[in-house]
């Protein structure tokens, strides 16, 4: 099936120190990628849609400003937590849907554990 | 609006036991019905869903799940479970254009020997 990986697996960082993650479609093109928060022992709660070239579109709540997403290419997307506080330490986790054969999947990465001390 | 509730926040089984994973969901549109499972530290991973057809729906890891309309429900079901079951497990809906998922709040099986 259809591969998504993000980068990086985990990462702790300064409180006000900027945190970028990567969300790549390895083996399909990604017309439109996801970006879920989860936090503990809740579920997935969807951030933000991004389309390959425009700009992501954010769900109700979330602070663009705060969460700069960036989808450059088909296979690339990537979230940067600006300034983080220990509040956004969360489990952030990217899903990708193939623009091909299977537009009603939505594929998932592995997760990004941040930790914002 | 969309909603999907996972009554059961913790199922504990013993192996080679059956097990019932439940799902309702609200919607006043028609709606596509996925289960996900999610192993510790992981991403999710695609069980099976429904889209048209057949209410029964098959899946991965032996894994089956039963669209009904007039109950709003999509539960989730296995014969006989392993150890290697034990995880998390969301139920999730979409509309026709599959952009927003609506995850219900998990079940975590826990797989007994």
């Amino acid at each position: 099936g259809a591969v998504v990986s993000q980068h990086p697996s985990r990462v702790i960082c300064k409180s006000g120190t900027s945190v970028k993650i990567e969300c790549r479609s390895l083996d399909f093109q990604a017309t439109t990628m996801f970006w879920y928060r989860q936090f503990p022992k809740q579920s997935l709660m969807l951030m933000a849609t991004s389309n390959e070239g425009s700009k992501a579109t954010y769900e109700q709540g979330v602070e663009k400003d705060k969460f700069l997403i960036n989808h450059a290419s088909l296979t690339l997307s990537t979230l940067t937590v600006t300034s983080a506080h220990p509040e956004d330490s969360s489990f952030y986790i990217c899903s990708a849907r193939d623009g091909g054969t299977s537009t009603d999947t939505q594929y998932f990465g592995p997760g990004t554990r941040l930790t914002v001390l | 609006a969309q909603s999907v509730t996972q009554l059961d926040s913790q199922v504990p089984v013993f192996e080679e036991a059956p097990v019932e994973l439940r799902c309702n969901y609200s919607s006043s549109v028609s709606v596509y019905l996925f289960w996900y499972v999610q192993y510790p530290n992981q991403g999710l991973q695609l069980l099976l869903k429904y889209l048209s057809g057949s209410t029964l729906v098959k899946g991965i890891n032996g894994f089956e799940a039963e669209f009904n309309k007039s109950q709003t429900s999509f539960h989730l079901r296995k014969p006989s479970v392993h150890i290697s079951d034990t995880a998390e497990y969301f139920c999730a809906v979409t509309l026709y254009n599959f952009n927003k998922f609506y995850f219900g709040s998990g079940t975590k099986l826990n797989v007994k020997p």
